[in-house]
């Protein structure tokens, strides 16, 4: 079945340094990725989403590619900031059951200044 | 923006008892879903529904029942909770490929 692997639990950083969220897939179907963020005792909300294959696409400073090549969906930023401190969702479409997201297990992203 | 209500924010239940779960949507979307997360897990779908009279199963949906009475409203319900449904659940609605959430609701069974 559909499935979604986010390797990194938990990762700290200093502000103003570089970060990399990895995300890679499975799916049978063609391949429809985002990235929702969730700040402490938020609603998850839609950060950037692509399926056009190695087209970059960006929003609020972060930047992914989706590679169809290697099933990765990878989140980067150049510079965190102190608020980018949040819980960080790698999500597919799946395409067998009502269009739901299938969500990875999450990367806590902690900046500190 | 999007809007997706949920209530209770947050609930207290006893084990064996019925819990209710309740989210309403203004966004005329066909589709909702009901999450849970748990740390470790992140977020699971339990059902969905593709509009008024619809259910579904998603992928974790033992111990859960549905409602979808209308368009705007999707209901979650705990026919006796047990303390493995403490988590917390997002009611989400959705189109042209986007899930909209709602702030969530804390359920505790004790």
């Amino acid at each position: 079945g559909d499935s979604v692997t986010q390797t990194e639990g938990l990762v700290t950083l200093t502000k103003g340094l570089p970060v990399m969220l990895n995300c890679t897939y499975q799916t049978t179907y063609s391949p429809f990725l985002f990235w929702y963020v969730q700040h402490l005792n938020e609603a998850p909300k839609l950060l950037l989403k692509s399926s056009t294959d190695n087209k970059r696409t960006e929003h609020q400073g972060f930047y992914a590619t989706l590679h169809k090549s290697s099933s990765s969906f990878h989140l980067q930023k150049s510079s965190v900031q102190l608020s980018d401190s949040a819980l960080y969702f790698c999500a597919l479409i799946s395409y067998q059951g009502g269009r739901a997201l299938i969500f990875g297990t999450g990367t806590t992203v902690s900046v500190s200044p | 923006e999007a809007a997706v209500t949920q209530s209770p924010r947050n609930k207290v239940a006893v084990t064996g008892g019925k819990v209710t779960l309740s989210c309403n949507q203004t966004n005329n979307h066909n589709n909702m879903y009901w999450y849970r997360q748990d740390t470790g897990h992140g977020l699971r779908l339990i059902h969905y529904s593709y509009g008024a009279g619809s259910t579904e199963k998603g992928d974790i949906p033992d111990g859960y029942k549905a409602s979808r009475p209308s368009q705007e409203n999707f209901s979650l319900i705990l026919e006796l909770a047990t303390p493995s449904q403490t988590s917390v659940y997002f009611c989400a609605s959705g189109e042209r490929n986007t899930l909209y959430f709602g702030e969530g609701s804390r359920l505790i069974v004790v």
